[in-house]
């Protein structure tokens, strides 16, 4: 049975860092993309970064890029996303999904985090 | 970047009568491999999305057979043939085609009158 099992809801203020995690059982993570995907009332889902089985490839948005880096353990079976300098508008509940030919098969139960001073 | 446009943005349906939600995307979505990466997903309150229908109109495992997908090209429709409560939720439509900035459709909440 695969499960995604995401880290823990969190409050920051602005400019500091975070790094979730998403514990992967069911399938092996060296075998597979995957992905981080945000939701915000304002904005709805977005895709924001994706790293490949072998993770040489490695994709951020414009939104994220250069402030967030997404990784892999595949010993630990788990992904990563550390997010640095965050601002307000990063508040939002993110989740670890699956991409599986060009689609989403499996998600995480999402983490809110919440940027605010 | 493909820009998803959903409509509408709010779906007020009777118990047991139809719904339609359509999906326009500002590209073709057929892929070079001739596929058309378009998904649909449902998320009830409180929960992660789960997905519907993959590939324009491939329904997932224990997905209800009241939910159907049809479209081509550019434009897309997701239809509930009769509306039960479990229904209620957020819709979205997913284009897998263009990578790498996959995108969404901003929704249509689907609601009981």
């Amino acid at each position: 049975q695969v499960q995604l099992v995401q880290s823990g809801g969190v409050l920051v203020k602005p400019g500091e860092s975070l790094r979730l995690s998403c514990v992967i059982s069911g399938f092996p993570l060296s075998g597979d993309f995957m992905s981080w995907i945000r939701q915000t009332p304002g904005k709805g889902l977005e895709w924001i970064s994706y790293i490949s089985e072998s993770g040489d490839r490695i994709w951020y948005a414009d939104s994220v890029k250069g402030r967030f880096t997404i990784s892999k353990d595949n010993g630990k079976n788990s992904l990563y996303l550390q997010m640095n300098s965050l601002r307000a508008e990063d508040t939002a509940m993110y989740y670890c999904a699956r991409p599986a030919f060009s689609s989403i098969d499996y998600w995480g139960q999402g983490t809110l985090v919440t940027v605010s001073s | 970047d493909v820009v998803m446009t959903q409509s509408p943005l709010s779906l007020p349906v009777t118990l047991g009568q139809p719904a339609s939600i359509s999906c326009t995307s500002s590209q073709s979505l057929v892929h070079s491999d001739g596929n058309t990466y378009l998904s649909w997903f449902q998320q009830r309150p409180g929960q992660s999305p789960r997905r519907l229908i993959q590939r324009v109109s491939n329904r997932d495992s224990g997905v209800p057979d009241r939910f159907s997908g049809s479209g081509s090209g550019t434009d897309f429709t997701l239809r509930i043939s009769r509306v039960e409560a479990e229904d209620v939720g957020v819709y979205y439509c997913f284009q897998g085609t263009h990578w790498p900035a996959l995108s969404f459709g901003g929704g249509t909440k689907v609601e009981i009158k």
